[in-house]
């Protein structure tokens, strides 16, 4: 089976403070991809990294940074120095190889105070 | 350029009735998608095209549901005798040609469907 959970339903930080949202997945496929993105309130998904399978690579973006462990099947998001702007609702989402569907967690609410 | 749009972007209708959803995607996509949010949840597909044709239907609840795309650009998901449980809203994706190289989806805005 595939499934995708986000155990954290809700975080609230004050700004400044770095956080971690979690993601472990669950699949047999060798070949699958690992997405993240970011919901705003004002509701439309927006894309935010794709990771495949075979590349195990930690990646940083500004202040996010991604880091996959196929040995524990996660795939964590942190934050750094979080600002307003980040308060949204996360998801994390699995593609098998052989399909084109995206299978996502149930969303970490993210809220950030001022 | 423009991004995946969606209309309406609010629909109420009475049990019972039908509806019709559109989709228009990002230029050049050939790959669209239909996911349905409820309250509190992720995104759950419904179906996938590649250009005209349905690729994989496999999330569509019931025959009720149905979608078409028959010029492999705009496409309409209709639901027939709509039930109080397909209130949820409606999400439109669409990508790059899906089957090589795995490209992101981006989805649009949505349409917020209530049956009352």
């Amino acid at each position: 089976a595939q499934k995708v959970t986000q155990a954290q339903t809700e975080i609230s930080v004050v700004e400044k403070e770095d956080v971690t949202l979690d993601c472990v997945y669950e699949t047999r496929d060798t070949t699958y991809y690992l997405f993240w993105y970011k919901q705003p309130p004002s509701g439309e998904l927006v894309f935010l990294i794709r990771r495949n399978s075979f590349d195990e690579q930690n990646e940083i973006s500004g202040r996010y940074s991604w880091n996959f462990q196929k040995s524990t099947s996660s795939f964590n998001f942190t934050i750094t120095a979080s600002q307003v702007v980040d308060s949204a609702v996360y998801f994390c989402a699995l593609r098998r190889g052989a399909t084109n569907k995206l299978i996502f967690g149930t969303g970490t609410l993210l809220a950030v105070q001022p | 350029g423009a991004g995946v749009s969606q209309t309406p972007s609010n629909k109420v209708t009475e049990k019972g009735k039908y509806v019709e959803l559109r989709c228009d995607p990002i230029s050049g996509h050939t790959a669209l998608y239909w996911y349905r949010q409820s309250l509190g949840q992720g995104p759950e597909f419904l179906i996938y095209f590649q250009g005209t044709g349905a690729a994989d239907d496999s999330g569509l609840p019931n025959d009720r549901f149905f979608a078409v795309r028959p010029e492999g650009s705009v496409s309409t998901l209709k639901i027939q005798r709509t039930e109080r449980g397909d209130s949820a809203v409606y999400l439109c994706a669409s990508s790059f040609d899906s089957t090589g190289e795995v490209h992101e989806q981006y989805f649009g805005p949505g349409t917020r469907l209530t049956v009352t």
